[in-house]
């Protein structure tokens, strides 16, 4: 299995609602992230997970909580949004010794 | 942190002809730079990167350049066709023991008309 799987594909949410991002891989990759992109811009990093531990967290605001219950799983549990929020959110993983990783599909996010 | 300057941001050429599309970045330390190619609504996906070890790689009829000295690398693409046409991204890491976190360039438009 060489596929990053994110669930859901579309997602559209209130600001008052809480949901979550799901990311999985059975690459047996060790570093796992999640990315954020706008429309036309580049991907731009939140956070990366390294041995189911956080290692990176670019600033992200609170309203976003990353969770990695196993070497396999990533989540993004979202609470609070705004319609700022609204972008492709996309998942990632990779070796921790080796880089060329992977994006899975990712999830389109609006908040209304 | 990481800096990574890409140009141009839109490219227009003829089916047949070359597209070479730059980047720069800043930090000394990065040692990994791919690029993606991302078509409308879809993923970012790898098409070619090469390591600071290395000057140069090719695959098909893509290729990637890389100055260290100079701390710029670039995308060559040779033969063009209109399914070439989408968005490039060029990007840098250092890596660490926590992975690779990507700094992303802005990004080049690229049509390529028949």
């Amino acid at each position: 299995d060489t596929e990053v799987t994110q669930t859901p594909k579309h997602l559209v949410m209130g600001m008052t609602n809480k949901k979550s991002l799901k990311c999985e891989q059975h690459m047996g990759h060790r570093a796992m992230y999640w990315y954020k992109q706008k429309a036309k811009k580049p991907p731009e990093l939140m956070f990366v997970y390294s041995y189911e531990k956080l290692s990176i967290n670019e600033s992200v605001p609170s309203r976003f909580s990353p969770e990695c219950p196993n070497s396999s799983l990533l989540n993004l549990h979202l609470h609070a949004l705004q319609p700022e929020d609204s972008a492709l959110y996309l998942c990632a993983s990779s070796r921790t010794d080796q880089a060329g990783y992977t994006f899975g599909s990712g999830t389109r996010l609006t908040v209304v | 942190g990481e800096n990574v300057e890409q140009h141009p941001s839109t490219l227009s050429v003829q089916e047949g002809d070359s597209a070479v599309i730059k980047c720069t970045y800043s930090d000394s330390a990065s040692n990994y730079f791919p690029w993606y190619k991302q078509e409308l609504g879809k993923r970012p996906q790898l098409i070619i990167d090469i390591r600071s070890n290395v000057g140069e790689k090719k695959d098909q009829r893509i290729a990637v350049t890389l100055n260290k000295t100079a701390k710029h690398f670039s995308l060559h693409i040779t033969e063009t066709q209109p399914e070439d046409s989408a968005v490039y991204f060029c990007a840098a890491s250092k890596g660490s023991n926590s992975g690779y976190a990507l700094n992303f360039g802005k990004g080049t438009s690229l049509l390529v008309t028949p």
